[in-house]
């Protein structure tokens, strides 16, 4: 069975340090991978994903994350962090393009001035 | 493109009260997801549709949740009778052959009181 889990609930990072959000996963077969960013009241939208092919994935909003399938890990990065990018952040897996998305339990990014 | 539209966007309900919430997927998108995502958790699957067959309903309390998406296009989403648990947010998302990631909609927060 997959699983994801994400190391952390709450990180907190001043404006303009990296930002680092943890995430592995499990799974049988080369999963696909996602991480979507969530706003108060607002739906998932798309960061970035993996599917095959070169292992650094660059996403909107200036993130990026690395599949390290030794690992077994997608952790999520930003070199700088703005006020904007508080929110809360959900790596999932996927194991097909049929298939449901699994969710990790969230983190919540939290930036100070 | 049109996204992925649900309403109402919120909705207040006294336990054992029933309530249905309406899922409309982006134009042509075979797979239809219904998520539920409870405060400070990742969204956790309910039911998967393809056009209008159930795919995975193996999460969905089926002593009260029921579902349906006649026609392959449209989707609701009904609790009857409500408890204060299914307090959460309640996700719609859909997909297509050849497509990767699944897109969101804003969701229904439900509060049962």
């Amino acid at each position: 069975a997959q699983s994801v889990t994400q190391l952390g609930s709450h990180v907190s990072v001043s404006e303009g340090a990296l930002v680092l959000l943890r995430c592995n996963y499990s799974s049988s077969v080369p999963p696909y991978l996602f991480w979507y960013v969530q706003y108060p009241n607002q739906g998932l939208q798309l960061l970035l994903k993996y599917t095959t092919g070169a292992t650094l994935v660059k996403g909107i909003n200036g993130f990026e994350a690395e599949f390290k399938k030794s690992e077994t890990s997608f952790h999520l990065t930003k070199p700088s962090a703005h006020m904007s990018d508080a929110a809360e952040y959900f790596c999932a897996v996927r194991r097909n393009q049929g298939g449901k998305l699994i969710f990790g339990q969230g983190t919540e990014l939290s930036v100070k001035p | 493109e049109a996204g992925v539209a649900q309403s109402p966007r919120y909705k207040i309900i006294e336990k054992r009260q029933s309530v249905a919430f309406w899922c409309n997927p982006i134009s042509g998108h075979a797979t239809l997801y219904w998520y539920q995502q409870i405060l400070g958790q990742g969204p956790k699957l309910l039911i998967q549709f393809q056009n209008n067959g159930v795919v995975d309903d193996s999460q969905l309390p089926k002593d009260r949740f029921s579902a349906e998406r006649l026609k392959g296009v449209d989707s609701t989403l009904k609790i009857q009778p409500a408890k204060l648990e299914d307090s959460a947010v309640y996700l719609c998302a859909s997909t297509d052959q050849g497509v990767t990631e699944a897109f969101f909609g804003q969701g229904t927060r439900l509060t049962v009181v």
